[in-house]
C-alpha cells in the first residue's frame, strides 16, 4: 500500500491556461473525491467516484471544471481557462464502500496539488 | 445546509498545556471524524466516533462524541509541539462528507 498519490505536486500557470491533475488512489478502494482547498479552510467536495461512475458533482462547481475516471483506477481533474480564483490546493481522496452509508468510511487523502494562477 | 462549526479558529498556547477544541452542529449525524493536517500534507484521519455519548482516546488525545450525535470535542493532555496542525472534523450527509473549516493549533516549545 503506497497510499494516494499525486501529481504534480506543485503547477504554476497563467491565467486562461488548462491544467490537468492526476491522482492515483489506493488500489483496492473503489471511491474516489476530488476536493479544493484554500488556506485557513477546511476541503471543499468538488465530485466522487464510485468506481468509473462520476456520481456527484458539486453544485458549485463551474464547467469548467472536469473529472475522469476511466477505468475505475487513476483519476485525472481538468480545469480549463483558469482564473485566479482557481488558485487552491486540490486533494484527491479515497476509500472503499459497498454500502449506501458507508460514505462515513475513512478517507485516505493524497498529499495535494497546490495550484498558483498568475 | 448542514454545517459543522469549529471553534475555536486559532490557539496558540505552551508546550505541557490542556486543551479542548470543538465542532458544533444544529445536525444530527450517524458518525464524526477527526483528521489532523499538517502544511503540505492532505489531511489524516484521527478517529471515527460513532454512538452518541462514545470516547475515544487515542494517547493523549480524548475525542468525545455528543448524546445527541450533534457535537464533538478532542482534548489534548500536556500538548506537545508535535501536535502543532490543523485539527478538522467533518460527518457524513449523503454520499459525502461536511466539512468543519479546522482549528488551527500551534503548540509552542
Amino acid at each position: 500500500d503506497t497510499g494516494v498519490s499525486q501529481d504534480p505536486r506543485h503547477k504554476i500557470t497563467k491565467r486562461g491556461q488548462n491544467v490537468t491533475f492526476r491522482c492515483d488512489p489506493i488500489s483496492e478502494h473503489n471511491r474516489l473525491y476530488w476536493y479544493r482547498q484554500t488556506l485557513g479552510q477546511g476541503p471543499e467536495f468538488l465530485t466522487y467516484f464510485q468506481n468509473e461512475a462520476q456520481l456527484e458533482k458539486s453544485r458549485l462547481l463551474s464547467d469548467r471544471f472536469s473529472a475522469e475516471r476511466p477505468k475505475g483506477s487513476f483519476s485525472t481533474l481538468e480545469i480549463q481557462r483558469t482564473e485566479q480564483g482557481d488558485s487552491a490546493m486540490y486533494l484527491c481522496a479515497s476509500s472503499f464502500g459497498q454500502t449506501a452509508n458507508s460514505y462515513n468510511s475513512p478517507l485516505h487523502f493524497g498529499n495535494g496539488t497546490r495550484l498558483t494562477v498568475t | 445546509t448542514q454545517l459543522l462549526e469549529q471553534s475555536p479558529q486559532f490557539l496558540s498556547i505552551q508546550e505541557g498545556e490542556n486543551l479542548t477544541v470543538y465542532c458544533n452542529s444544529s445536525s444530527v449525524f450517524s458518525s464524526l471524524q477527526w483528521y489532523r493536517q499538517e502544511p503540505g500534507e492532505g489531511p489524516v484521519l484521527l478517529v471515527t466516533v460513532v454512538t452518541g455519548g462514545e470516547v475515544k482516546k487515542l494517547k493523549r488525545l480524548t475525542f468525545q462524541f455528543g448524546d445527541a450525535r450533534k457535537d464533538s470535542s478532542l482534548h489534548i493532555t500536556a500538548a506537545q509541539p508535535g501536535d502543532t496542525g490543523l485539527y478538522l472534523c467533518a460527518a457524513g450527509s449523503n454520499y459525502q462528507l461536511i466539512w468543519g473549516a479546522g482549528t488551527k493549533l500551534i503548540i509552542k516549545p
